[in-house]
């Protein structure tokens, strides 16, 4: 079965601090990926996405994400994140008809 | 557009009671998924619709856990008997096609609490 994994639990920042957060999947097929943003009081909501093509994949509010396919890895960067981004970020991987989600990251932006 | 309805946000409910949860998506969206996502993790599909039909309910725990999708509309999740580790966000999402490559739009969850 396909796990995804995310490193960290907790993140806090500084405002203006750059962010990395890290994602790892296990599967060998072809995968499509995405990272969802979860906002205080919020309901999921689509971050970027990688289908193919170009690896490094730039999504909304300045966040971008680099597929590494020999690390099964996809993390997610932002170079000056900002108070607003406090918020949980789930990696999910597609395989066939089933999305899986990591266990999320809960980051915390200092202002 | 409107995005996806859950009801109700809140349950709080006694063990080996039952609950119903109510999900309507967003209009046209032929996909229509529950997850379940337990304190601290991420969401855990447990069954994936394809307009009334069942796509993957194989992490559904079909003992206690039943949903349909009678009309390819709205959908109801039930739990009968609940049990204390059943408490969780229950997420609805939908998405016009089968798949990620039309991305999930999720509702904002039911809460439930099994005491």
């Amino acid at each position: 079965a396909q796990s995804v994994s995310q490193h960290n639990h907790h993140v806090i920042l500084s405002e203006a601090a750059s962010l990395e957060l890290g994602c790892n999947y296990s599967y060998g097929g072809t995968v499509n990926l995405f990272w969802y943003v979860q906002y205080p009081g919020q309901h999921l909501q689509l971050l970027l996405k990688y289908f193919s093509g170009d690896p490094l994949v730039k999504g909304i509010k300045g966040f971008e994400a680099e597929f590494i396919k020999s690390k099964f890895s996809f993390n997610l960067r932002k170079p000056s994140v900002q108070w607003s981004d406090t918020a949980e970020y789930f990696c999910a991987v597609l395989s066939g008809n089933m999305l899986t989600f990591g266990g999320g990251t809960r980051l915390m932006v200092k202002p | 557009e409107a995005g996806v309805a859950q009801s109700p946000r809140y349950k709080i409910i006694e063990k080996r009671q039952s609950v119903a949860f109510w999900c309507n998506p967003i209009s046209g969206h032929a996909t229509l998924y529950w997850y379940q996502q337990i304190l601290g993790q991420g969401p855990k599909l447990l069954i994936q619709f394809q307009n009334n039909g069942v796509v993957d309910d194989s992490q559904l725990p079909k003992d206690r856990f039943s949903a349909e999708r009678l009309k390819g509309v709205d959908s109801t999740l039930k739990i009968q008997p609940a049990k204390l580790e059943d408490s969780a966000v229950y997420l609805c999402a939908s998405s016009p096609r089968q798949g990620g490559f039309s991305p999930l739009h999720f509702g904002n969850g039911t809460r439930l609490t099994v005491t």
